[in-house]
């Protein structure tokens, strides 16, 4: 495997449901990184790791929780999800997070949820 | 008010020809900017990553940054179908990536 995995590729699940998402960067970077996509709206940052740590939480709602085990690893667990929580999220990764060139991002192909 | 703004579109243009993508950024203190490119239903993949004044050119793309005007730009010389894809400008502001919202570019065969 090389650059960014995702996993699942989609993903259909009930509010009620418990579920995961997975990425793993094989670049050796320091950082990743959740976004949201939704149809017509820009890319919305929704976590930040940077050496595991979490450095950003954009505001978003506690169904959606986090995890970075290792800088290779991250996970979104999601719970009581609503419709509208329907949309593609992406993950990506960057050498570093320090706001300058090294921090060039890279996408895994991003795990389309539907919320029933 | 958006930190990134760019053209929705549609942009079309005619397999040849140069396409050209506007984006405005709100923070004056931004120093880096990307420009990544996401075919319908897929990633975004960077296209270019640009830090200076001026223009920077990478095969048929040219990326042009303006920081007094807080504009960059992309110019896709010698148009063909498969450059038919959503643009997206993003840049760096507060340590994070804000992408603008994307022009779609299609191109006519």
């Amino acid at each position: 495997e090389t650059g960014v995995t995702q996993t699942p590729r989609h993903l259909v699940m009930g509010m009620t449901n418990k579920k995961s998402l997975k990425c793993e960067q094989h670049l050796g970077h320091n950082a990743m990184y959740w976004y949201k996509q939704s149809a017509k709206k820009p890319l919305e940052l929704m976590f930040v790791y940077s050496l595991e740590e979490r450095v950003e939480n954009n505001s978003v709602p506690s169904r959606f929780s986090p995890e970075c085990p290792n800088s290779s690893h991250l996970f979104l667990h999601l719970h009581t999800l609503q419709p509208e929580d329907s949309a593609l999220y992406l993950c990506a990764s960057s050498q570093v997070f320090s706001g300058g060139a090294k921090d060039t991002q890279y996408f895994g192909p991003g795990t389309r949820l539907t919320v029933l | 008010q958006k930190e990134v703004e760019q053209n929705s579109g549609p942009l079309s243009v005619p397999e040849g020809a140069i396409a050209s993508l506007n984006c405005t950024y709100s923070d004056r203190g931004s120093q880096s900017f990307f420009w990544y490119r996401q075919y319908s239903g897929k990633s975004p993949e960077l296209i270019m990553s640009i830090y200076s004044n001026g223009d920077k050119e990478d095969g048929r793309f040219t990326a042009q940054l303006n920081k007094a005007s807080q504009y960059v730009s992309l110019l896709i010389r010698d148009s063909q179908p498969s450059d038919s894809a959503t643009y997206l400008c993003a840049v760096i502001s507060d340590y994070k990536l804000s992408f603008g919202a994307g022009t779609t570019v299609t191109v006519r065969a």
